[in-house]
């Protein structure tokens, strides 16, 4: 048990439609990465927040936005859902921006399909 | 450009066998190398990770892993696995982005299937 939970655990959305995907990160923990795991590959990084502000990005369009809050929460985007979003998302939350030592803990994810 | 190579999709392996897991990373810069296990239906959970120092890691669950830099691998073992080993292993590797921004690179995976 990581302590970082997800909500929904699945969704079901059609081309053009725009979700919106939670995370409780660990109390404490003042950084939170998502990413998409494509079915049969490893997780691939979209973006990073620290203490409010997105403190980088991986190669995802703008369409992908996030938000993080004061109270270890944090919120995943995306608008005009294509069929290639359908993935598994997972936020993964550490303590601090020590991404080098510092390990991340991974929630359990949220199953987006897109039809 | 930095990238992380899983190179088996899938390893079968009898129980109660020894097992190893290859994982090869390309960088020019300094890296740090974690393994993480992914249960069917679960998050990911790390099993362990080389910062620095000792080449050989030990984590949970009776594996370890070794760092060889002269040969850019990072490859995970267990001597003796057990039914319940049956996971997705991911290889990811720490790359600095810039002064504080790192993020994770991950292989595709491999399935452990372990056979009775």
């Amino acid at each position: 048990e990581t302590g970082v939970t997800q909500s929904p655990t699945h969704l079901i959305k059609t081309r053009g439609q725009q979700v919106t995907l939670r995370c409780s990160s660990q109390s404490g923990h003042n950084t939170v990465s998502w990413y998409q795991q494509a079915l049969g590959q490893g997780p691939q990084f979209i973006f990073q927040y620290y203490r409010e502000e997105e403190n980088g990005r991986g190669n995802f369009p703008p369409r992908f936005s996030g938000l993080q809050f004061p109270n270890y929460s944090s919120e995943l985007n995306v608008n005009a859902l294509e069929l290639d979003d359908s993935a598994l998302y997972l936020c993964a939350s550490s303590l601090d921006l020590s991404g080098d030592t510092d390990t991340q803990y991974f929630g359990p994810g949220t199953r987006l399909t897109v039809l | 450009a930095q990238s992380v190579t899983q190179l088996d999709s899938q390893v079968p392996v009898f129980e109660e066998a020894p097992v190893e897991l290859r994982c090869n990373y390309s960088s020019s810069v300094s890296v740090y190398l974690f393994w993480y296990v992914q249960y069917p239906n679960q998050g990911l959970q790390l099993l362990l990770k080389y910062l620095s120092g000792s080449t050989l890691v030990k984590g949970i669950n009776g594996f370890e892993a070794e760092f060889n830099k002269s040969q850019t691998s990072f490859h995970l073992r267990k001597p003796s696995v057990h039914i319940s080993d049956t996971a997705e292993y991911f290889c990811a590797v720490s790359f600095s982005l810039m002064d504080s921004n790192y993020q994770l690179i991950w292989g595709a995976g491999t399935k452990l299937i372990i056979k009775p």
